[in-house]
């Protein structure tokens, strides 16, 4: 089993549409755990960062994390078109030291359509 | 701010020889560099980490004697992949960690070399 799983999609939409995007992961030591968008042929961008479990929310976009469930999930509301991008997720464990690798998810292939 | 740079964005060799990629942290100090490996359709997979004066850290399965990481400032870290083949072939990401990271974990990305192998 991977320690992180996510479906690669690819997932389409109407312009409007609310999205869910979602990572599973095995390793109960992730403490750590971020959002990254990437557009084609471009390295990750830095979407939302949360630590623990909970909820974050930045403009349209909603972070959550449920540790128990080992579940982590991006909504994104009001999609738009230039939000057509690879979806990320990546996580890590907080182990001390500058132990600050993060483990990623294949990433979902996102189209909002206009 | 926070803009990472690599140099080249794509490359194409012949087996064989040898190729240098550059990653640079342009307007801010890093005290630690990633290098990824991207295939297509796959998540990154990361090669090694490295700090400004200090020997890199390989993961598991990473081969260092192939590639090669030199993080000489806290603005700059090369890869060069040495005797390169086409299963070599590949998106290569570098990150970097702010010097001031405003958390643990903050890295940012810079935009990847393609690489080529003939």
């Amino acid at each position: 089993q991977k320690e992180v799983e996510q479906d690669p999609g690819p997932l389409s939409v109407p312009e409007g549409a609310i999205v869910s995007l979602n990572c599973t992961y095995s390793n109960s030591a992730f403490q750590y755990f971020m959002w990254y968008r990437q557009y084609s042929r471009k390295g990750p961008e830095l979407l939302m960062y949360t630590y623990s479990s909970g909820n974050k929310e930045d403009g349209r976009f909603t972070a959550q994390v449920d540790k128990s469930s080992k579940y982590i999930s991006l909504f994104i509301r009001d999609s738009q078109p230039s939000d057509s991008a690879t979806y990320l997720c990546a996580m890590s464990a907080n182990s001390g030291g500058s132990n600050y690798k993060l483990t990623f998810g294949k990433g979902t292939l996102l189209t909002v359509n206009p | 701010g926070a803009v990472v740079s690599q140099h080249p964005s794509w490359v194409i060799c012949k087996s064989g020889t040898s190729v240098k990629i550059e990653c640079r942290s342009l307007d801010f100090q890093a005290t630690t560099m990633f290098w990824y490996r991207q295939f297509p359709k796959q998540s990154l997979m990361l090669m090694a980490t490295s700090n400004e004066g200090s020997k890199a850290t390989y993961e598991q399965g990473v081969e260092k004697d192939k590639f090669l990481i030199n993080h000489a400032s806290l603005t700059l870290s090369t890869l060069t992949v040495t005797s390169a083949h086409p299963e070599d072939s590949s998106f290569y990401i570098c990150s970097a960690q702010p010097l001031l990271a405003g958390f643990s974990y903050e890295q940012y990305f810079g935009p990847g070399t393609r690489l080529t192998v003939t």
